[in-house]
This record gives structure tokens, C-alpha cells and sequence, in this order.
């Protein structure tokens, strides 16, 4: 089943202690891209990633890190979680020709006290 | 800057009904369009995607339009269902972005079919 999976799903941390969302996709898409959640703001762009080794910041970077070095993963690292990182997270995958859908992972509620 | 909207932001509907869904958006030059659903728990759902050259697309009984010069677009769901109940989000991908496929939500609209 084609599909972008996120881990972990749910996350409850303190503020500092370094993490790792990880996202996988098995389509084989060139495409990556983390996304931020947040009530009345809606979904905000973190980072994206055109290809292996290929990355570059969104509208709301401060705080994040990413990485790409296989084609199918593209965690997304918070060196020092605060609480304004409390959110919803989703990974996003897409291919860079032909059909241009967007396919998302299922989430990762994370909460930093 | 492009701004999405979305209205009504919550619709409570009885089951059978026929209802639209709006969303709209204030710079014209986009390259695609696509309607999600989002249920608690389970992610984000494509549904329909239009390309700027489109007027519309269907799946099932769901039909989305896009009139690009108006900056809007309208979900339609057909004999609506009580799984049919939650949060539709509309997002745009801007023609202008580069090689970066960012979409631009908008805040979406909670859906509602009661039995």
C-alpha cells in the first residue's frame, strides 16, 4: 500500500530534551515536506526536501532540523523542544512530475511541558 | 501573499442532504488546487485535486470546481452521510513557488451530518 508513515504518533516531552520525528514514504517520491498544525493559524510549511541531500526552510523553520539522506525518510529533529513546538505535525510527500497530489502521513501530536 | 478562506468554518447538516462548501483565494495565479479531509486521529485525506486549467473534478459524490479568475472554489457533496462528517480543508499550491510544492491552507470547514 502506498503510504507515508509518521512515528512516533503521539508524544509527550519536557522542554529541552532533544527528538526525532521520524516520516518514511514508499512511493518512491522526490518530494518531501513537514508541516506544522496549530489552532486559527491552520498548517504552516517547516522545511522541505526536492531530492537526497536537497533541503530548505518553510515559513516557520526556527527551532527544527531536517535531514535527507535516503530518498524515503525525511525526519524532522527539534534539538531543544520548547513549549511553542507543541503541535501537530504532519509529513507530506509528492512526486516532482507527472500527477501533483500531495499524499500525508497520519500525524504526530506532540506536547512539550 | 496569498490568503486562503474558507466558510462556512462549521456546518451542521440533517443526513440526505446536498451541501457546498466554499473556499476561496485572493492571488489567481495558481497552479493547483486540492480539497483534504481530516479526521481526529487519522491524518489528512486528498480528495480531489484540480489543475489550474480545470473547471472541476468528480469522485464519487464529491465534485469540486475552480473558477481561477474569482479566486474561488466550491466542494459539493452529493446526499451527504454521516461519515461524511469531518473537517474539509482546502489548500492551494502556488505557480510562482519554484521547486517548492508548499501548499497554503486554509483554516477549513467542520462538517456535521446528523442521523
Amino acid at each position: 500500500e502506498a503510504q507515508v508513515t509518521q512515528n512516533p504518533r503521539y508524544l509527550i516531552t519536557v522542554t529541552g530534551k532533544k527528538l526525532t520525528v521520524t516520516c518514511s514514504q514508499n512511493m518512491n517520491h522526490e518530494y518531501m515536506s513537514w508541516y506544522r498544525q496549530d489552532p486559527g493559524l491552520g498548517l504552516r510549511q517547516i522545511y522541505y526536501s526536492m531530492n537526497v541531500e536537497v533541503t530548505d526552510k518553510g515559513d516557520v523553520p526556527e527551532g527544527y532540523k531536517v535531514s535527507r539522506k535516503e530518498k524515503r525518510n525525511f525526519p524532522l529533529i527539534l534539538e531543544s523542544p520548547s513549549p511553542n513546538q507543541t503541535s501537530l505535525y504532519f509529513c507530506a510527500s509528492q512526486r516532482t512530475s507527472g500527477p501533483n497530489e500531495q499524499f500525508f502521513g497520519p500525524g504526530t501530536r506532540l506536547t512539550v511541558l | 501573499k496569498q490568503e486562503v478562506t474558507q466558510i462556512p468554518a462549521a456546518l451542521s447538516v440533517p443526513e440526505g442532504e446536498n451541501l457546498v462548501l466554499n473556499c476561496s483565494f485572493t492571488d489567481s495565479a495558481i497552479y493547483n488546487l486540492q480539497w483534504f479531509r481530516q479526521d481526529p486521529g487519522k491524518g489528512l485525506t486528498s480528495l480531489l485535486l484540480i489543475q489550474s486549467s480545470q473547471r472541476e473534478q468528480t469522485s464519487g459524490r464529491l465534485n469540486a470546481s475552480l473558477d481561477k479568475s474569482s479566486g474561488r472554489s466550491t466542494l459539493y457533496i452529493a446526499a451527504s452521510q454521516p461519515g461524511d462528517s469531518a473537517t474539509y480543508l482546502c489548500a492551494v499550491r502556488l505557480d510562482n513557488a519554484g521547486n517548492n510544492r508548499k501548499l497554503i491552507w486554509g483554516l477549513g470547514t467542520s462538517l456535521a451530518v446528523n442521523p
